[in-house]
């Protein structure tokens, strides 16, 4: 069955602490994948996807993902996080036979201390 | 350019009670998801659609829940008796009118609390 697994419910990290999120996924075909943020009483907003190409993906707010297949993760980097990044974070795969919907993970909640 | 909107941003109702959730896309898109989350859970598909007609509606719980999209612009949820295990954050969502696995715009989410 496709899914995606969020290990880590919280994180916790200093300001200007690097940071990753790590994200599974399990899917039959090639996946695309995103990474969503949600800031409380906001949308989700996209930070960014990948779909084929460099597996290396760069995204808004100086966040990035790395696609790898062997490992079934796409796990979302930032190497130095500010107060404002305290949020939820989701990652999801879309699937590509009849519908395009996603499938979410559990989210992991970050919070950032000062 | 206005996002994915969405109405009432919480709800509170009593067990057999019936709410009505409401959702205004992205003008020009013609796709249109509703997701809900449960507490502790991850984000679940509930239905598509396109313009109006429901393309797939795979991830409805049960019959207490309605999906209408008439004329293809906002659609509405009911859910009608709610339960307990109704309460959640139900996430719409749009896309523009093509097909592929392309970004959906989330609208910040109605919270439901059925008591």
């Amino acid at each position: 069955a496709q899914s995606v697994t969020q290990p880590d419910i919280h994180i916790t990290v200093s300001e200007g602490a690097s940071l990753e999120l790590r994200c599974n996924y399990s899917y039959g075909a090639t996946p695309y994948l995103f990474w969503y943020v949600q800031s409380p009483g906001q949308g989700l907003q996209l930070l960014l996807k990948y779909f084929s190409g460099d597996t290396l993906v760069q995204g808004i707010k100086g966040f990035e993902a790395e696609f790898k297949r062997s490992q079934s993760s796409f796990n979302l980097r930032k190497p130095s996080v500010h107060w404002s990044d305290a949020a939820e974070y989701f990652c999801a795969v879309v699937t590509t036979s009849g519908t395009y919907k996603y499938i979410f993970g559990t989210g992991t909640r970050l919070k950032v201390l000062a | 350019e206005a996002g994915v909107t969405q109405f009432p941003s919480h709800s509170v109702i009593e067990k057999g009670q019936t709410v009505t959730l409401r959702c205004d896309p992205i003008s020009g898109h013609d796709n249109l998801y509703w997701y809900r989350r449960v507490m502790g859970k991850e984000i679940k598909f509930l239905l598509h659609f396109v313009k109006e007609s429901k393309q797939d509606e795979s991830g409805m719980p049960n019959n207490r829940f309605l999906a209408e999209r008439t004329g293809g612009t906002y659609s509405t949820l009911k859910v009608q008796p709610a339960e307990l295990e109704d309460s959640g954050v139900y996430f719409c969502a749009s896309s523009p009118p093509r097909t592929g696995p392309y970004e959906q715009y989330f609208g910040p989410g109605t919270r439901l609390t059925v008591t």
